[in-house]
């Protein structure tokens, strides 16, 4: 079954980095992500695909801040110089036959 | 540029039908598949199903087959999802967003904006 498992919370400091997982289930490992924001009352937004590879195609004006990398069965999303906008709830998604699968997200709070 | 721009809040007594649609404002969706999700208050996001507009091809997840309908119309640019005997576990935000090619599955890379529904007798 295909599942992916996000920590529920997370939290940086103003200006620091943080870093994002994102686990595929075993046997899964070679899927492509992808990383989507959600910041309070507003709807999502696409930040990136990621590819097993550490490829990825950023969506328009996401800044360079925000990066992704992978390895094995672990996706990343690293957002560094943190700022306060960044206090957001983050997904990922996979996809495969028929299904679109989203993690659990994490709520990141910038402090 | 194109948004994808939804329909407006929905009150829904359980039993009845909600109806949802999806504009593509400024531009068309006609090379893109669509797929609706939805969040209910602390849960994960569902993905509910999706629709190739230019197709008329749609897939459901299997939790909501039998209930849910998705369509389009290639004209406005406009698509629907339609969720019956609503119950008020149904009480969620919907969204819908574009896949990022036609007829594979693929990363969502545009949002709506989210519709609250909600269900209560």
């Amino acid at each position: 079954q295909l599942v992916l498992t996000q920590s529920p919370s997370a939290s940086a400091s103003l200006g620091a980095s943080v870093k994002l997982t994102c686990t595929l289930t075993s046997g899964h490992s070679n899927y492509a992500i992808a990383w989507h924001q959600r910041q309070p009352e507003k709807g999502p937004r696409y930040l990136m695909k990621l590819d097993t590879d550490g490829s990825h195609i950023k969506g328009d004006g996401i800044p360079d801040r925000f990066s992704g990398s992978s390895s094995g069965a672990e996706r990343f999303l690293t957002i560094s110089s943190l700022q306060s906008e960044d206090e957001a709830d983050y997904y990922c998604q996979t996809w495969g036959a028929g299904i679109q699968v989203f993690g659990g997200g994490t709520k990141l709070t910038v402090l | 540029q194109v948004q994808l721009v939804q329909s407006g809040a929905e009150v829904k007594k359980p039993g009845s039908s909600v109806k949802v649609s999806c504009k593509a404002s400024g531009g068309t969706f006609s090379n893109y598949a669509i797929s609706w999700v939805r969040q209910a208050p602390g849960q994960a996001v569902e993905w509910m199903g999706r629709i190739i507009p230019i197709l008329e091809i749609t897939n459901y997840a299997q939790k909501f087959q039998g209930r849910v309908t998705i369509n389009a119309d290639k004209l406005t640019g406009t698509a629907y999802m339609e969720l019956s005997s609503l119950r008020s576990e149904d009480t969620a935000v919907y969204y819908c967003a574009r896949e990022g090619q036609l007829l594979l599955f693929d990363a969502f890379d545009m949002w709506g904006q989210g519709t609250m529904v909600t269900v209560s007798s």
